[in-house]
C-alpha cells in the first residue's frame, strides 16, 4: 500500500540554522500539507500546497518558512533560521481529492 | 471558529472492555470528520473517516464512529479493547469541498490494563 515517506525521521540543530524537511507524498495525490505537534500538543496545521502554489496558510506560517515541489515527487518544507520554539515533529500528508489525508511519519525536529 | 474537542485527556480501560472516546466539533456546517490514532513515536494513522450518509461508519481495527448531528458529536468505539490499542487518539475535522485544513483536537491518552 503507497505511503507517504519524510527524511530525515530526527534532525538536530543549532539555532539560526537553515533546514530542509522532505516528503515523499503518495504518487497520484495531487494535494500536500505540512502540520506540525510540539511536544505534548495537538497537530498544528502549517500549510496546504496544490498546483504548486499555497493553498492556506496559518498564523505559524511566517516568512521563515517555505515549501516547494522541486520535482515530481517530493515536497518540502524550509525553516530558514531556526529558533528553539521551532523544535516538534512535522508531519506531511498528502491527499488525492480534497477528502482523506494520509500522513507520513513525521521528521523529529530539535533546535539547540 | 472551527474547532474539535476531546473532553478525555487521558482513559484507562481494562483489556477486553468496551471503549468510547469522546469528539465534539464546531463547525458552520457539518465536517468532514476522522480519527487518527498515534502509537508512542509514530506517525498518525487513518482509522475511519466520516463525509456523508451512514451516520455509522467503520474503520480498521475493530474501531466505528457514529457521527450524531444532533450533538456534533463524533464518538469512537471499540466492543473489546486489546492492549495493542494502547495510544493517542485524535479526533479531527475538515471543512468539505475544500483541500483545507484539518483542525485536530487534543487527543485522548488511551492506557490498556491487563
Amino acid at each position: 500500500e503507497p505511503e507517504v515517506t519524510q527524511t530525515p525521521s530526527h534532525q538536530v540543530t543549532q539555532m539560526g540554522q537553515e533546514v530542509i524537511l522532505r516528503c515523499v507524498p503518495i504518487s497520484n495525490h495531487l494535494y500536500f500539507y505540512w502540520y506540525r505537534q510540539i511536544l505534548g500538543q495537538k497537530v498544528e496545521f502549517l500549510v496546504s500546497f496544490y498546483n504548486n502554489e499555497i493553498s492556506e496558510k496559518s498564523e505559524i506560517f511566517d516568512d521563515q518558512f517555505s515549501v516547494e515541489r522541486p520535482d515530481g515527487s517530493n515536497f518540502t518544507l524550509k525553516i530558514r533560521s531556526t529558533k528553539l520554539e521551532d523544535s516538534a515533529m512535522y508531519f506531511c500528508a498528502s491527499s488525492k481529492s480534497q477528502e482523506t489525508q494520509y500522513f507520513g511519519p513525521g521528521t523529529r525536529l530539535l533546535v539547540l | 471558529a472551527q474547532s474539535v474537542t476531546q473532553p478525555d485527556i487521558h482513559i484507562t480501560v481494562s483489556e477486553g472492555a468496551s471503549l468510547e472516546l469522546r469528539c465534539n466539533y464546531s463547525y458552520g456546517a457539518t465536517p468532514y470528520l476522522f480519527w487518527y490514532v498515534q502509537s508512542p513515536g509514530q506517525g498518525l494513522q487513518l482509522l475511519l473517516k466520516y463525509f456523508s450518509g451512514d451516520t455509522l461508519v467503520q474503520g480498521i481495527k475493530g474501531f466505528e464512529a457514529e457521527f450524531k448531528r444532533s450533538q456534533s458529536s463524533f464518538n469512537l468505539r471499540k466492543p473489546s479493547v486489546h492492549w495493542s490499542d494502547a495510544a493517542e487518539y485524535f479526533c479531527a475535522g475538515g471543512n468539505t469541498g475544500t483541500a483545507s485544513k484539518l483542525t485536530f483536537g487534543t487527543g485522548t491518552r488511551l492506557q490498556v490494563t491487563l
